[in-house]
């Protein structure tokens, strides 16, 4: 059954550096998401993806955050400048339609910035 | 913005016990997902509603739109199904497009 993945699983990296989470969602899908969830929290919505653009982002998704499709596959987000605040565990999910169709989410990265 | 709240956060129960779990939306939805989050935080999708009643295995999720609420039951319950269960609200209309999710349920089933 196709699947989303995501690179890597677990990232570490000191405050200030520059991160970028990879994901490859189901082949054929068009919408694309990043979510995050911080430890013990719920899970929050960052941005939505189609057609090549942002088509929704929360009030998380600042300047420092950026996503790109650099290629048919891949489905990245890169944080520029971390801060300790972002060690959260991000979410990829994918969407075939915008309506009426159930995301599927990736088995995650694990961020933490020191 | 949708308020999604759950109950209850925690539910520690015997295998074979029939569970319920609550979710209360404060606006109007397109969709409600059912999602389940394992202890190594993997998220996998269980239903996607937005009417009457889905039922998979021994899962069965409802919801009634009028009164803005979802449950989702589990029968004869059985210590694998042990996992933080989560409802996230697609808002309908003006473009929104990203989940908002509750806090989860944290189910524990004891052999």
């Amino acid at each position: 059954e196709p699947e989303v993945t995501q690179t890597p699983s677990h990232q570490v990296t000191q405050m200030g550096q520059e991160v970028i989470l990879r994901c490859v969602p189901i082949s054929n899908h068009l919408y694309f998401y990043w979510y995050r969830q911080i430890l013990g929290q719920k899970v929050e919505f960052l941005v939505s993806f189609y057609n090549n653009e942002i088509s929704e982002k929360s009030e998380i998704f600042d300047d420092q955050f950026s996503v790109e499709r650099p290629d048919g596959s891949n489905f990245t987000l890169k944080i520029r400048s971390t801060k300790l605040e972002d060690s959260a565990m991000y979410f990829c999910a994918s969407r075939l339609n915008r309506g009426g169709e159930t995301q599927y989410f990736g088995p995650g990265t694990r961020l933490l910035v020191l | 913005k949708n308020e999604v709240e759950q109950s209850p956060q925690n539910l520690t129960a015997q295998e074979g016990e029939f569970i319920t779990i609550n979710c209360s939306y404060s606006v109007g939805i397109s969709a409600l997902h059912w999602l389940q989050q394992h202890p190594g935080g993997g998220i996998v999708s269980l239903f996607m509603l937005s009417s009457g009643k889905k039922k998979h295995g021994r899962l069965i999720a409802t919801i009634n739109i009028q009164e803005k609420h979802s449950s989702l039951h589990i029968t004869a319950s059985h210590p694998r199904d042990s996992a933080v269960y989560i409802c996230a609200a697609l808002d309908s209309g003006g473009g929104a497009d990203g989940l908002t999710f509750g806090k989860g349920t944290h189910l524990i089933i004891q052999p």
